[in-house]
């Protein structure tokens, strides 16, 4: 497709359980970032992603949290044991240059992740 | 660390009607770049506007227009002739211009736009 693809686009989850969220950004998009988007509160950013350089996991919470990209291409957000303050949207987006002047992250719709 | 803040959590606006959002941020850096999306229910955020923090003149896309005040550390955006389909929230955003180090986007809180017919 042409745009940054998300799915589960909702999952519902007991507390204890694994997770797993997948993004498959814009083709040829070489930045991807994931941020979480709680009620009430502005994103959070996460992790991001550049080419074959080492992740920025400096927005992860906390060691539950992992994320990768293979390829330079799709990439999967695992939550692990999850707990019900991990509910949330996940949002990913991707941009063709990160250092570059445009500036302008594409977004997914998201996956609304509810913990029970 | 840079903030970015949004003071008015919701806003409301009749049809054709002028609106303004507010945002303020907090930065010791001079090149950055600013930015406010909409997010409607579909959740997917769209990009509505994008300011360079080295222009001195606003930003304008058709029926939205910034108001940057660099010194105030200020970026409020104003949208006019209002329509249905504005109703949405709306976040700014902040970006450094590292020059290959993460730029990632540092959001406020939102704005909740209603759109009264």
């Amino acid at each position: 497709g042409a745009g940054v693809s998300q799915s589960p686009s909702n999952k519902v989850t007991e507390k204890g359980k694994d997770v797993e969220l997948r993004c498959d950004p814009i083709s040829g998009h070489t930045a991807l970032y994931w941020y979480r988007q709680s009620l009430g509160q502005g994103l959070e950013f996460l992790i991001y992603f550049q080419g074959n350089s080492a992740p920025d996991k400096s927005g992860l919470p906390s060691d539950r949290f992992s994320a990768e990209r293979t390829g330079g291409s799709v990439s999967t957000l695992t939550i692990q044991r999850t707990q019900q303050e991990d509910s949330a949207v996940y949002l990913c987006a991707s941009s063709p240059i990160a250092g570059g002047p445009v500036g302008e992250l594409f977004f997914g719709e998201g996956s609304r992740l509810t913990v029970l | 660390a840079q903030t970015v803040t949004q003071s008015q959590p919701e806003m409301s606006v009749q049809e054709a009607e002028t609106v303004t959002l507010s945002c303020t941020y907090d930065t010791s850096e001079s090149d950055y770049y600013l930015f406010w999306y909409k997010q409607p229910p579909s959740r997917q955020m769209i990009l509505v506007i994008r300011q360079e923090a080295y222009k001195q003149q606003n930003a304008t896309e058709n029926r939205f227009s910034v108001n940057f005040q660099k010194a105030a550390k200020s970026f409020s955006l104003k949208i006019s002739d209002s329509q249905l389909g504005d109703a949405a929230m709306y976040f700014c955003a902040y970006r450094g211009n590292y020059g290959g180090a993460t730029n990632k986007l540092i959001f406020g809180t939102g704005t909740l736009l209603a759109v009264q017919p």
